[in-house]
């Protein structure tokens, strides 16, 4: 069964403080790894695609790196404005395209 | 990047009544159509996917006869949740698949509160 778990749960920074967020994941065949943003109260905000371990992308201040077991989003030197919930979603090559979420990290950026 | 749109994006109703949800992807075709339910403070939990003319394919434990699902066109995907309940209240998205860019790409959401 896919497994994605993501770490922290919850983090504080302070602006400039950069920072690495976690996903571990379990799957039978990777097909993509995916990165999403989340405000409250709104949907997903696509960020990256992977698809291959020692892949990287990068968008403005953020940095996505994928192996073969976990990814890393790094956060360099945030703003109060990257403040959201980061989602890391696997989709599994046996189970069609349906994206398989971990339960995200909570990010508090402060002045 | 791409858009998708859903409406409406907020809806109150008595117990009883049945709700119907719209997904559209604006600038692309999706043969494939995926709807979510999120609870507060919690992840997206699949609850089906949706196929351009053919029948959803329901996750485990997801009353079809309550989430009926339709798919007919290449750009719009519809939830309706019928004879809703105050549990069914909850914050329900859809995602659109670009088949170009192997992305999903996600509505705004639908905020449902059932009285």
């Amino acid at each position: 069964e896919d497994q994605v778990t993501q770490s922290p749960e919850a983090l504080r920074l302070q602006e400039g403080e950069s920072s690495s967020l976690n996903c571990s994941y379990t799957v039978s065949g990777l097909r993509g790894l995916f990165w999403y943003r989340q405000d409250p109260g709104k949907g997903p905000e696509f960020l990256f695609t992977l698809y291959s371990a020692g892949e990287e992308k990068e968008k403005e201040r953020l940095k996505a790196t994928l192996t073969k077991k976990e990814s890393f989003l790094h956060i360099t030197a945030p703003k109060p404005e990257d403040s959201a919930t980061y989602l890391c979603a696997v989709q599994d090559s046996n189970s069609g395209y349906a994206l398989n979420f971990g339960k995200g990290t909570s990010l508090l950026v402060t002045p | 990047g791409a858009v998708v749109s859903q409406h409406p994006s907020r809806v109150i109703c008595k117990s009883g009544t049945s709700v119907k949800i719209e997904c559209r992807s604006l600038d692309f075709q999706a043969t494939t159509m995926f709807w979510y339910r999120q609870f507060p403070k919690k992840s997206l939990m699949l609850m089906a996917t949706s196929n351009e003319g053919s029948k959803a394919t329901y996750e485990q434990g997801v009353e079809k006869d309550k989430f009926l699902i339709n798919h007919a066109s290449l750009t719009l995907s519809t939830l309706t949740v019928t004879s809703a309940h105050p549990e069914d209240s909850s914050f329900y998205i859809c995602s659109a698949r670009d088949f170009g860019t192997d992305t999903q790409y996600f509505g705004p959401g639908t905020r449902l509160t059932v009285l």
